[in-house]
């Protein structure tokens, strides 16, 4: 069983172009959350979804970002004119239910802004 | 609302020496509690679990932790650390009920030294 598939796990972007990262969460896992992680931050909450549907979107900014989750193919977050200030470690993470809160974490996407 | 407090960022120890990973929580609500480990360019992965029950939980790599409703604390701890226990250790809440978003703390920098 695969784990959490993160791509691309590196990438490079300059100042107003636009990244996106996917993840294929765990075959059988509907629930998938995004985070941001920052050195000296920890991991900040962006954004829950489960298929075709946003949960909760409360850790994302309003401007520049969005994330889908379809129903066939992987969860998309998607940040458009990218800001160095967006540089992180974007990582994602899918649940099979939301009885027990375990994640299982894909290995990251980082996104470096020029 | 919940809040995670990692209560040290950075905790260097010798080998074969014990530590303790400190960590509170804050909830209005019942709360399931994680430790997770992540080794450098590597995502999280779970190291134990308190839902119910046994307030002490056995984790993965001998680590153990133990639950403290009064102190809301969920402390994480291993007798004799090997150098491979070298990683950033994240404590996460997750409401037994309502809102499905697991809260991370900082993050507590383990580095073992030989």
């Amino acid at each position: 069983n695969a784990g959490v598939m993160q791509n691309p796990r590196h990438l490079v972007r300059r100042r107003g172009q636009e990244a996106r990262l996917r993840c294929s969460p765990m075959k059988g896992h509907s629930h998938v959350y995004w985070y941001r992680q920052l050195p000296e931050e920890g991991l900040k909450f962006m954004v829950y979804l489960q298929k075709e549907n946003i949960i909760d979107e409360s850790g994302m900014p309003k401007e520049r970002f969005s994330a889908e989750f379809p129903k066939e193919g992987p969860s998309i977050l998607r940040i458009q004119q990218v800001v160095r200030g967006d540089s992180a470690a974007y990582f994602c993470a899918s649940s099979p239910d939301v009885n027990t809160g375990e994640l299982f974490f894909g290995e990251g996407s980082r996104l470096t802004v020029l | 609302a919940q809040s995670v407090t990692q209560l040290d960022s950075q905790v260097p120890v010798f080998e074969e020496a014990p530590v303790e990973l400190r960590c509170n929580y804050s909830s209005s609500v019942s709360v399931y509690l994680f430790w997770y480990v992540q080794y450098p360019n590597q995502g999280l992965q779970l190291l134990l679990k308190y839902l119910s029950g046994s307030t002490l939980v056995k984790g993965i790599n001998g680590f153990e932790a133990e639950f403290n409703k009064s102190q809301t604390s969920f402390h994480l701890r291993k007798p004799s650390v090997h150098i491979s226990d070298t990683a950033e250790y994240f404590c996460a809440s997750y409401p037994s009920g309502g809102s499905y978003i697991p809260t991370f703390g900082r993050g507590t920098s383990l580095i073992v030294h030989p």
